[in-house]
C-alpha cells in the first residue's frame, strides 16, 4: 500500500535553532498537507499546496515557518528560529486532489524544542 | 468556520465490550473520515464515509448527512484498539481541507 513518508521521526533542538522537516507523498497525489498537533489536541492545517503553488498558509506563522514544494512532489516545511512553543507533532498528509478518496497521512515528526 | 464535536471525550472498556463513538458537525461536508491515532503518533485512516454504512472487520460507521452526524461501532474491543479516535470532516470549495475534532480517547482495559 502506498504511504506517505516523513523524515525525520524525531527531533530535538535547541530554541533559536533551525528546524526542517522532508515529507514525500504518494506518488501522483496533487495535493499536500502539513498539519500541526499539539499534545491532547487535533490536528491544525498549517500550510496546504496544490502542485507546487501555496493555497493556503492563513495559519502558518510566516515570520519563523516557510514552506515549499518545488518541484510539485516533496515537500520541506522549515521553522527559524524555533521556540519552545513549537514542540508538536508535525504531520504531512497527500490528497488525489479535486475528486477526494480521502487523505493518507505520512508517521509524522515528533519535535521537542529544548 | 466548520466545528466538530466529538463525545465522549474519553472512554474506558473491559475488553470485549462494545462502544459508540459520536461525531457532530455543523455544516455540510463532502467527507468525513474516522482516524486511529496509535501510540507512535500516527494517523490511521479507518474510514471514509461523507455518507452511509460502511463496516471493516469489527469496526463500522455510519455517517447520515442530512442531521450532521458519524458515528464509530467498535464492536468485542481488544486492548489494541486503544488510542485516540479522531472524526474530521472537510466542506465543499476550492481550497478545502480537513478539520478536526478534539479526538476521543479510547482505554480498552484485558
Amino acid at each position: 500500500e502506498a504511504e506517505v513518508a516523513q523524515s525525520p521521526r524525531y527531533k530535538i533542538t535547541e530554541k533559536s535553532q533551525a528546524v526542517a522537516f522532508w515529507c514525500d507523498p504518494i506518488s501522483g497525489h496533487a495535493t499536500l498537507y502539513w498539519y500541526r498537533q499539539i499534545l491532547g489536541q487535533g490536528p491544525e492545517l498549517l500550510v496546504q499546496f496544490q502542485d507546487e503553488s501555496v493555497v493556503d498558509d492563513s495559519q502558518l506563522p510566516k515570520d519563523r515557518f516557510s514552506a515549499e514544494r518545488l518541484k510539485g512532489v516533496d515537500s520541506t516545511l522549515k521553522i527559524q528560529p524555533a521556540e519552545l512553543g513549537d514542540s508538536a507533532m508535525y504531520l504531512c498528509a497527500s490528497s488525489p486532489g479535486p475528486i477526494y478518496y480521502g487523505y493518507t497521512f505520512g508517521s509524522g515528526t515528533r519535535l521537542t524544542v529544548v | 468556520g466548520i466545528q466538530v464535536e466529538q463525545s465522549p471525550p474519553d472512554l474506558i472498556l473491559q475488553e470485549g465490550a462494545n462502544s459508540t463513538l459520536r461525531c457532530n458537525f455543523s455544516d455540510s461536508v463532502n467527507n468525513l473520515q474516522w482516524f486511529h491515532q496509535n501510540p507512535w503518533g500516527q494517523l490511521i485512516n479507518l474510514f471514509y464515509i461523507p455518507s452511509g454504512t460502511k463496516q471493516n472487520g469489527r469496526l463500522s460507521a455510519t455517517t447520515v448527512a442530512t442531521e450532521r452526524y458519524s458515528l464509530l461501532y467498535i464492536s468485542s474491543s481488544q486492548t489494541t484498539d486503544s488510542g485516540v479516535y479522531f472524526c474530521a470532516v472537510e466542506t465543499s470549495g476550492a481550497n478545502s481541507k480537513l478539520t478536526f475534532g478534539k479526538g476521543i480517547t479510547l482505554s480498552v482495559r484485558p
